[in-house]
């Protein structure tokens, strides 16, 4: 079975401070992975993707993230957070093996960024 | 620019109603899905179509129903046999499965 766990529902940290999102995830394969962001009433938006090659990955608006095949995880990063990324965070993986195309979502991490 | 258009924004449904949320794409893209997002519960599955013509049921497809007759549309009717249709739907599209979903801006679905 596939799943992903985003253990933290809710990241509180200060502006300029380094923020970390925690995902874990488990597929019978290897894994596509994924990080989206929603603002209110949005859609998700696509931050960063994992396929192949580097295990530091980086993507949209400053964010990066490291797979971690061994713990299993893929943990969002941005070295100095901003009030502006203050939203929901997803994680979201995709057996590379399997014939279907569907992505499993974690449920979320409410991100706050104080001034 | 290309995209995926869900309408309408805000849809209220009555007792014992069908209502028919759309999702068009631009994207040229294959594959589409359906997502239902309630508070706290992240996005669950309701139904995905890889080609014009064919579509799975997803984790919660009971009480909806798609078609996929054209390649940029993908339909969603919650039937009334969804006792608890509140919530917000997000369409989705991806081109393959290396690459990421495009998103919709929801539609909102609420009980009058």
């Amino acid at each position: 079975a596939q799943s992903v766990a985003q253990p933290e529902d809710q990241v509180k940290v200060a502006e300029g401070n380094p923020l970390t999102v925690k995902c874990t995830y488990s597929v019978s394969g290897n894994p596509y992975l994924f990080w989206y962001v929603q603002y209110p009433n949005r859609g998700l938006q696509f931050l960063l993707k994992y396929i192949t090659g580097d295990n530091l990955v980086k993507g949209s608006y400053g964010f990066e993230a490291e797979f971690n095949k061994s713990q299993t995880s893929f943990h969002l990063k941005k070295p100095s957070a901003l009030v502006s990324d203050s939203a929901l965070y997803f994680c979201a993986v995709r057996d590379r093996g399997s014939t279907l195309g569907r992505l499993y979502f974690g449920r979320g991490t409410q991100l706050t960024v104080w001034p | 620019d290309g995209g995926i258009t869900q309408s309408p924004k805000y849809l209220f449904r009555k007792e014992g109603q069908n209502v028919t949320l759309s999702c068009e794409q631009n994207l040229n893209h294959d594959a589409m899905y359906w997502y239902r997002q309630d508070p706290g519960q992240g996005l669950r599955l309701i139904y995905y179509s890889q080609i014009v013509n064919d579509f799975q049921k997803g984790d919660i497809a009971e009480g909806y129903s798609v078609s996929r007759e054209k390649k940029e549309s993908f339909p969603l009717t919650v039937t009334s046999a969804q006792k608890n249709p509140t919530a917000f739907y997000l369409c989705a599209s991806t081109q393959s499965f290396n690459q990421p979903q495009h998103f919709g801006d929801g539609t909102r679905l609420s009980i009058l």
